[in-house]
């Protein structure tokens, strides 16, 4: 069992709905989770930060971490064609030092008009 | 805005050619990375290093090495290309305080034929 799950997808929605992307995790140790936001040809880009558990929002976009269930979420309201891109969730133990993320293998997501 | 730089975009290169990609951050960052994303792998890291001259295996290091000799600076090396190392590459680098400085490069694509 790798120790980040996550589907690689497509999941393709209409525009204007609401996504899920989702993450699950094996090791209860992770304190800081992330989502990052690739598009087609280009590097990753952080999207959202968050530590421990709760949720965190910012404009459209929505992160949650239960961390009892081992398990993330990453909310897209009103979902854009411009949204179309790969969305790869990270989480670390620690944040600083030589802390290095631990990558799920990312959620393909089109969004069309 | 701060900026991780990746030298080529896209590079061909033919077997068995020394293969030099280059990395450069202007963010006065410690710590610096190299990944290679694979369709359905995810990213896998190379090497990284955590400070000038030093480095360490990630977890496929077979058949690259890397450099760095200033604190800017991190190439990754394929003393010999082969085909299957045809790939999309990725640096990143990130400070020692950590939070939200892990900051992905473009990428570059290389294709070795």
């Amino acid at each position: 069992q790798k120790e980040v799950e996550q589907d690689p997808g497509p999941l393709s929605v209409p525009e204007g709905a609401i996504v899920s992307l989702n993450c699950t995790y094996s090791n209860s140790a992770f304190q800081y989770f992330m989502w990052y936001r690739q598009y087609s040809r280009k590097g990753p880009e952080l999207l959202m930060y968050t530590y421990s558990s709760g949720n965190k929002e910012d404009g459209r976009f929505t992160a949650q971490v239960d961390k009892s269930s081992k398990y993330i979420s990453l909310f897209i309201r009103d979902s854009q064609p411009s949204d179309s891109a790969t969305y790869l969730c990270a989480m670390s133990l620690t944040s600083g030092g030589s802390y290095i993320p631990t990558f799920g293998r990312g959620t393909s997501l089109i969004v069309h008009p | 805005d701060v900026k991780v730089t990746q030298s080529s975009r896209y590079l061909v290169k033919r077997t068995g050619e020394k293969v030099f990609l280059e990395c450069v951050q202007d963010m006065d960052h410690e710590n610096m990375f190299w990944y290679r994303q694979d369709p359905g792998l995810g990213l896998r890291l190379i090497y990284f290093s955590y400070d000038v001259k030093m480095k360490e295996k990630g977890d496929i290091p077979e058949g690259y090495s890397v450099s760095r000799e200033k604190k800017e600076r991190f190439s990754l090396i394929l003393e010999s290309a082969s085909t299957n190392q045809t790939s999309m590459y990725l640096c990143a680098s990130s400070s020692r305080t950590g939070g939200t400085s892990y900051t992905f490069g473009s990428g570059t694509r290389l294709t070795v034929v």
